[in-house]
């Protein structure tokens, strides 16, 4: 089977960075993707990894290791609208995103 | 250039009943994803339609049924209603696969009752 795992919240201020983790287990794998999801709204596509090290863009980083089926997305300069669920993906042999349960980011001032 | 719409926005029903929800994917997209969002959980993956076929399909039951048409666009069809069945249903729309990149909707908010 296939599972991902995330924490369920994180919280941070303004202007800080912060790191959300994702572990995952899966048969088949061609790459992780990240999504946020404000309240009320449809999942945004983000980033995605399919080799190990890091992609930026913009304030955004997302990070990948499939030896150690371990990702992380890397939010700086954090800002107020950043406030958000973020998911993480896989993408397994199967051509199926599966999504994590997701990290509840809350920015305060 | 239009993004992935989904109708309707609400709906409401009753146990045993049948609904039928509508997506129309992003311009120039052939492939056509959905999934069941409950309350404080990801997305689950249902189905997802190319060239008018049921490519690859979650684990869902027989229950939960689906169509693409020519233009692309897609139905998710409920038979039999259950009240576990209230979620948020998502449409993806992308470029054939590997479909890690998708364009979601805004989904349908069916309540069962």
């Amino acid at each position: 089977g296939q599972s991902l795992e995330q924490p369920s919240e994180v919280t941070a201020v303004e202007g800080a960075i912060v790191q959300i983790n994702c572990t995952y287990q899966t048969s088949g794998f061609y790459g992780l993707s990240w999504y946020q999801q404000h309240d009320g709204g449809a999942p945004t596509f983000l980033s995605y990894n399919a080799l190990d090290g890091l992609e930026e863009t913009g304030r955004f980083s997302s990070f990948l290791s499939r030896s150690d089926s371990y990702g992380y997305l890397l939010l700086q300069e954090l800002q107020m609208k950043d406030s958000a669920s973020y998911f993480c993906a896989v993408m397994g042999g199967t051509d199926k995103l599966i999504f994590g349960t997701g990290t509840r980011l809350q920015v305060f001032p | 250039d239009a993004g992935v719409t989904q109708s309707p926005t609400h709906l409401i029903k009753t146990r045993g009943q049948q609904v039928t929800l509508r997506c129309s994917p992003k311009s120039g997209h052939d492939t056509v994803s959905w999934y069941q969002q409950a309350l404080g959980q990801g997305p689950q993956f249902i189905f997802q339609y190319y060239e008018e076929e049921e490519r690859q399909r979650g684990n869902f039951p027989d229950r939960f049924s689906g169509h693409q048409f020519p233009n692309y666009s897609s139905e998710l069809n409920v038979n039999a209603l259950l009240l576990g069945d209230s979620a948020l249903y998502l449409c993806a729309s992308s470029l054939d696969s590997p479909s890690y990149e998708q364009y979601f909707g805004p989904g349908t908010r069916l309540t069962v009752t």
